[in-house]
């Protein structure tokens, strides 16, 4: 089945180190994007790939990198984590807004 | 990106019975999408609707868009303990590529 496949499903980190997140489609969608959720809120965009053309939220930290290689996978790396990026990390794709999205099942991550 | 206010915030019912969940917006949407997040997942789409003043049902599960494109409401009979979960509208407007999401509604039905 095509699909959105996070890894890992759960990532433990220490404050202050390097994380990275890793999302892959077999949906050969256009547009992948990267949100934040936490707690039952609503989820957050972080940034959003066109193709490879990269799109970042004017309130995303700094802190928070993408890279997309291919038109499959793309990594969501977080410098310094600190103990307010603690969430759920929703990776999604879409051939564009009124065909809906297409989200993986998560990254959970912790920072202690 | 466009407002979506989502009410109520947290809906706990008894089996059996019926709710609605509502996705206000002062703005026009190209289309709505509803979507469904059980704790410790993705989202899910559940429906897409397009048309002024359509109307979708899907199961026991009945979607509505507002003849003016701007707000739009799921409806659920005889609710059931697995519909429980966190409910999302999402909007879309004519080229955009993103989605503006209301805060979404905790539904827990108790069996």
């Amino acid at each position: 089945d095509a699909m959105v496949i996070q890894n890992p499903r759960y990532q433990v980190t220490q404050f202050g180190k390097p994380v990275t997140l890793s999302c892959s489609q077999t949906l050969n969608h256009n547009v992948m994007y990267w949100y934040q959720q936490k707690s039952s809120q609503a989820p957050k965009l972080l940034f959003h790939y066109y193709d490879k053309d990269f799109n970042n939220e004017a309130d995303t930290p700094d802190n928070f990198q993408s890279r997309r290689p291919n038109t499959s996978f793309c990594f969501l790396d977080i410098r310094s984590p600190g103990l307010g990026d603690a969430a759920m990390y929703l990776c999604a794709t879409s051939r564009g807004g009124d065909y809906g999205y297409t989200f993986g099942s998560g990254t959970r991550l912790t920072v202690v | 990106t466009q407002l979506l206010e989502q009410s109520p915030q947290f809906l706990s019912i008894q089996e059996g019975e019926n709710l609605t969940v509502y996705c206000n917006s002062s703005s026009v949407f190209s289309s709505l999408q509803w979507y469904r997040q059980e704790p410790g997942e993705g989202p899910v789409l559940l429906v897409t609707v397009v048309t002024g003043g359509e109307v979708k049902k899907l199961k026991r599960l009945t979607f509505q868009f507002g003849d003016a494109r701007k707000d739009s409401s799921l409806h659920i009979t005889a609710a059931q303990p697995g519909d429980t979960g966190l409910y999302l509208c999402a909007g879309a407007v004519w080229d955009d590529y993103k989605l503006s999401f209301g805060a979404g509604t905790t539904v827990t039905v108790r069996a």
